[in-house]
């Protein structure tokens, strides 16, 4: 298995630009989420899905569109990129089992991320 | 979900044992205590999870205190390639409903190891 992969790995984009940040997973989970990482601080949840057709806002969706036709792939699609999306972006996938216990299925599995810079 | 605290920096010796302490005073129940880490610019990696029991795997052992109000994250034999930003999360069973199983990242403890 490939796990969860992502394209481009680095963009520079200019104001006003748009772009689509591919996300693919192998494993046949349901539940994926793009989150963002600013430098120096923790990761935030822009959106998620929990199944294809599915999706939802997370914590900071403002400038993004979402989209789930298929259960492998999630993109995250920038219409009009601002200097504040200068950002890393991870995709990340779970399978949509109930947390807890040694055998729990609740592990997020994180791509290698896209560093995006706007100017 | 609970917030956590974590010391922003911790050094370590190669071969040492690495002891990584969080602080979740307001845990409840039904939250478990997750640890992940983040070696420089990659996506983060699940290390290991637990609710009031002490556990292991193959990375490392998760120490939680009786009351679960802190745990300790111990690498046992600490190498150059464990030096990450680990994260202590805690969050709710609610895998689906609300939470989504979202996870939330404060800025967690920048761990060296040193030669």
């Amino acid at each position: 298995n490939a796990g969860v992969t992502q394209t481009p790995k680095f963009r520079i984009l200019k104001i006003g630009q748009s772009m689509t940040l591919q996300c693919t997973q192998d494993m046949n989970h349901n539940y994926m989420y793009w989150y963002r990482q600013d430098p120096g601080m923790g990761l935030k949840l822009i959106y998620y899905s929990v199944g294809a057709g599915i999706t939802d806002k997370g914590e900071v969706p403002n400038g993004y569109n979402v989209s789930r036709s298929t259960t492998e792939d999630f993109p995250l699609r920038l219409e009009l990129a601002a200097p504040s999306q200068t950002s890393v972006y991870f995709c990340a996938s779970r399978f949509p089992g109930l947390a807890g216990g040694p055998y729990s299925t609740d592990t997020q599995y994180f791509g290698p991320g896209t560093r995006l810079t706007v100017l | 979900d609970a917030k956590t605290t974590q010391p922003p920096s911790m050094d370590c010796a190669e071969g040492r044992a690495a002891n990584l302490p969080c602080n979740h005073s307001t845990i409840s129940g039904n939250e478990y205590v997750y640890w992940y880490r983040q070696i420089h610019s990659q996506g983060p990696q699940y290390i290991i999870h637990g609710l009031k029991n002490n556990e292991t795997n193959e990375m490392a052992s998760l120490i939680i205190t009786e009351d679960r109000k802190s745990s300790t994250l111990i690498l046992p034999h600490a190498t150059l390639r464990d030096t990450a930003v680990y994260y202590c999360i805690v969050r709710s069973t609610n895998a689906g409903g609300t939470s989504y199983g979202k996870l939330t990242f404060g800025q967690g403890t920048i761990l060296t190891v040193h030669p």
